[in-house]
């Protein structure tokens, strides 16, 4: 499969601050996503970028496929925003099949 | 639109019962999956179905675990007999051909 690596593997940070999350994989993608894990063990889809730059609010990601990374940014943080954020890729195969990196725990302080 | 839906949540055992969990996907994906998340890592795939056919099944093991996918839509996972190994999050998952995935809440399992 896919190998995906994200880091940092851990942040805190203070509520309001701005925070960059990264993503490298090792083959090309024919779909990529962001999920945010919270407390209770759910994943919530934040975006489907398997290329180019998408924004929501807050959130905004950058995908660069032929460079085989993806940014996750995340501005003006709030306690909420903690949890787990996971990177997901689709191989070229077509299966679709997603292979999770480890995630980035996001603790944010008040 | 609803979302994917499992149950149940939580599910305690002894090792050697056996254990099922229900997938009742979002309405009209017609590809479900199933992955197993330990704790501290990402999920990882069991098995994927298309419509009613298990496309990929290669990470499931197959002496203890089996799936099914009735008419295209719900899907039950089991496990029998359970181990203490088998401790984690079971989550499904779906989408419409081989787009975006939404996932379920999960259940965790304990075995004791």
């Amino acid at each position: 499969g896919i190998q995906v690596e994200q880091s940092p593997p851990d942040l805190i940070l203070q509520e309001g601050a701005n925070s960059t999350l990264r993503c490298n994989f090792s083959d090309s993608v024919n779909n990529l996503q962001w999920f945010h894990q919270n407390p209770w063990g759910q994943l919530i889809n934040l975006f489907y970028i398997p290329s180019g730059t998408k924004q929501n609010g807050r959130l905004s990601a950058t995908t660069v496929a032929t460079e085989r990374y993806s940014l996750l940014y995340i501005s003006s943080s709030q306690t909420t925003d903690s949890g787990v954020y996971f990177c997901a890729v689709g191989g070229p195969t077509g299966a679709n099949n997603l292979f999770f990196g480890t995630g980035t725990r996001l603790t944010v302080i008040p | 639109e609803a979302g994917v839906v499992q149950s149940p949540r939580y599910k305690i055992i002894e090792k050697k019962q056996p254990v099922a969990f229900w997938c009742n996907p979002i309405s009209g994906h017609n590809t479900l999956y199933w992955y197993l998340q330990n704790l501290g890592q990402g999920p990882e795939l069991l098995i994927r179905y298309e419509n009613e056919e298990a496309v990929d099944d290669s990470q499931l093991p197959k002496d203890r675990f089996s799936a099914e996918r009735l008419k295209g839509v719900d899907s039950t996972l089991k496990i029998q007999p359970a181990e203490l190994g088998d401790s984690a999050v079971y989550l499904c998952a779906s989408s419409l051909s081989k787009r975006e995935q939404f996932f379920g809440p999960g259940t965790r399992l304990t075995v004791l």
